[in-house]
């Protein structure tokens, strides 16, 4: 299903310009996160946000920025893209009313920046 | 803070052979524990959770997991492999609270026919 929405699907960018990865979501769960996935390193967050105006670093910011348009939209910028950006990005989503454990993730943006 | 070890990168199992996968954890308490499947091209898909209770979980596509405390361990099984089955396995761990989990570096499983 596509109850989480991600664009683009694909991107190639080159070093220093700035893109805007998006997720949306038709789920109505308040939590949302942005996860990068490289190889044989798994999924490492990169922000997470628990309510509109709630916005927390994860384990590797440096390099990204986030806004959380409304609950159903949270998108990933990179300022200045750099060669070792290229990764699978991921979006979830989880619902704090249901004990918010369990995530629901999108099919990923896979970013190639040159 | 939590850790979440997978040391098989890589499985090669034949179609129909039993199958386990190996997920340990460093934390303090009981934490929730997740699998979760990345087919080619695809998402993260729930597999099955343990938050409490008892310690065998089921899950989909036939798969279940068992939570062993003194071990820190929570390792997948399915007793007979499918071709539709090779994928990545992530492990996860959210420690009650938190509700962030972290991933393991995940394990790519390869079927043989």
């Amino acid at each position: 299903d596509a109850d989480v929405t991600q664009t683009p699907r694909n991107r190639i960018t080159k070093t220093g310009k700035r893109i805007m990865l998006e997720c949306s979501q038709t789920k109505g769960h308040d939590r949302m996160y942005w996860y990068r996935q490289d190889p044989g390193l798994g999924l490492r967050l990169i922000y997470y946000s628990f309510d509109v105006k709630d916005i927390n670093k994860g384990e590797i910011s440096d390099g990204y920025s986030v806004s959380r348009q409304a609950q159903a939209k949270f998108s990933l910028s990179l300022e200045s893209a750099i060669p070792n950006q290229t990764a699978l990005y991921f979006c979830a989503t989880s619902d704090s009313g249901t004990g918010a454990i369990q995530q629901y993730f999108g099919p990923g943006t896979r970013l190639t920046v040159t | 803070a939590q850790s979440v070890t997978q040391p098989d990168i890589h499985i090669t199992v034949s179609e129909g052979a039993s199958l386990e996968l190996r997920c340990n954890y460093s934390y303090g308490a009981t934490p929730y524990l997740f699998w979760y499947v990345q087919s080619p091209g695809q998402g993260l898909q729930l597999l099955l959770k343990y938050f409490s209770g008892d310690t065998l979980v089921q899950g989909i596509k036939g798969f279940e997991a068992e939570f062993k405390r003194s071990q820190s361990s929570f390792n997948l099984r399915k007793p007979s492999v499918h071709w539709s089955d090779a994928a990545e396995y992530f492990c996860a761990v959210a420690p009650g609270g938190s509700y962030i989990p972290t991933f393991g570096r995940g394990t790519s499983l390869i079927v043989h026919p």
